[in-house]
């Protein structure tokens, strides 16, 4: 079946540091790739997603790009702000399938 | 766009009652809905997919009989969580999935559930 594997957390940075939280997966066929990021309190918000190998996901300075030949889809910021403290999960939906199976979420904390 | 609503955000109840959750898409339809339990920094686990005019699918291991859910408009699927305990409490999130042809879900805000 299915399967999303995430880097534990929780990772703590310093503001401006680079962040890259890994993920990689398991799919039959094409599955579209996403990053959800959910904030203390709240449900999840769509970040980016990638739908095809190669495709680069890009939403407010977070990107990710789908490699089948790695499978993966690491999440990548050139410089964090505290603001961007938060539980990031990586999830695929698999070719033909409306469910989203999820990764364990990392949690991220910047400290001023 | 894509805005998902859910209310209530919090509910405090007491063991042996019931509870509903509302979740809303509101500036689109959406055809099939999700619940989801979230349990203290967990993943989220789904319990079923909601679609409109027809029986909910539950997950393996979840109460159909205790977890009820409707989807009766395109537009509102609601969770009704009966003769609630303890153990019932927890973060309840509810999705709606988008038109865009990949499968892509947006989230409510979230219930959170305490059972006392």
């Amino acid at each position: 079946g299915n399967s999303v594997t995430q880097m534990e957390g929780p990772v703590t940075l310093s503001e401006e540091a680079f962040l890259t939280i890994n993920c990689t997966y398991t799919a039959t066929g094409y599955p579209s790739l996403f990053w959800y990021v959910q904030y203390p309190g709240e449900g999840l918000q769509l970040l980016l997603k990638a739908t095809k190998a190669d495709d680069k996901g890009s939403n407010k300075g977070f990107e990710a790009t789908y490699r089948k030949e790695t499978t993966s889809f690491h999440l990548e910021k050139g410089s964090v702000q505290v603001s961007d403290s938060a539980v990031y999960f990586c999830a695929l939906s698999g070719f033909g399938n409306e469910k989203l199976t999820f990764g364990t979420g990392t949690r991220l904390t910047i400290i001023p | 766009g894509a805005v998902v609503s859910q209310h209530p955000s919090r509910v405090i109840c007491k063991s042996g009652t019931s509870v509903k959750i509302e979740c809303r898409s509101l500036d689109f339809q959406a055809t099939t809905m999700f619940w989801y339990r979230q349990f203290p920094k967990q993943s989220l686990m789904l319990m079923a997919t909601s679609n409109e005019g027809s029986k909910a699918t539950y997950e393996q291991g979840v109460e159909k009989d205790k977890f009820l859910i409707n989807h009766a408009s395109l537009t509102l699927s609601t969770l009704t969580v009966t003769s609630a305990h303890p153990e019932d409490s927890s973060f309840y999130i509810c999705s709606a999935e988008g038109t865009s042809g990949y499968y892509e879900q947006y989230f409510g805000p979230g219930t959170r559930l305490t059972v006392t």
